[in-house]
């Protein structure tokens, strides 16, 4: 019982350093999306697909870019990472478009840059 | 764009007691879905319950219940006979046609369970 999938769950980068964050879903979900959380400001949104082949702007998509590379996976890249980019990552997924429908979440990455 | 505000950053409650935590939103819709998401310690995001805003009777998920005003916008979450593994950071979430796939949260509340 998969669900959602994100690797690696902690990474710690220098300043400048690029990584990708993965995720992979196998419940064939449409829409997939990348989280930040940080202390007293809830989740919000970096980037969404709603389907295999789209990638839409959330709400801080500043300094990342993604990849809906397949139905199952969705993958965060961060070119050029800042002390700012230091957070707690999700990556979660939902079925369809209705709006009763619940978003899984993976257990996050937690990123430190230094 | 669309908010979702929490008020109590925390919150404590003696175990087997009953704790109220709130939830107002912004929002001109009339037909939306809102959702409270568990977060234990151990960081997986887990679904509590959700109301449709079209129907009146508030949702029970077993020792879980919602308080819905939709007049008010308000939308807080009752936990009955607290046990302590309830101890968990909680998300107030909102999600509209119109914000197609996306979902706006709360800030949270972390609840504490005092045995």
């Amino acid at each position: 019982n998969a669900g959602v999938t994100q690797t690696p769950k902690f990474q710690v980068l220098k300043t400048g350093q690029s990584m990708t964050l993965q995720c992979a879903q196998d419940m064939n979900h449409n829409s997939m999306y990348w989280y930040r959380q940080d202390p007293g400001m809830g989740l919000r949104l970096i980037y969404y697909s709603a389907s295999e082949g789209t990638t839409d702007k959330g709400e801080v998509p500043n300094g990342y870019n993604v990849s809906r590379l397949n139905k199952r996976e969705f993958s965060l890249r961060l070119e050029s990472a800042a002390p700012s980019q230091t957070s707690v990552y999700f990556c979660a997924s939902k079925s369809g478009q209705a709006l009763n429908t619940e978003a899984f979440f993976g257990q996050g990455t937690r990123l430190t840059v230094v | 764009a669309q908010t979702v505000t929490q008020s109590q950053p925390e919150m404590s409650v003696q175990e087997a007691e009953t704790v109220t935590l709130s939830c107002t939103y912004d929002t001109s819709e009339s037909d939306y879905y809102l959702f409270w998401y568990k977060q234990p310690p151990s960081r997986q995001m887990i679904l509590v319950i959700r109301q449709e805003a079209y129907k009146q009777q508030n949702a029970t998920e077993n020792r879980f219940s919602v308080n819905f005003q939709k007049a008010a916008k308000s939308f807080s979450l009752k936990i009955s006979d607290s046990q302590l593994g309830d101890a968990a950071m909680y998300f107030c979430a909102y999600r509209n046609v119109n914000t197609g796939n996306q979902f706006y949260f709360g800030t949270g509340t972390s609840l504490t369970v005092i045995p």
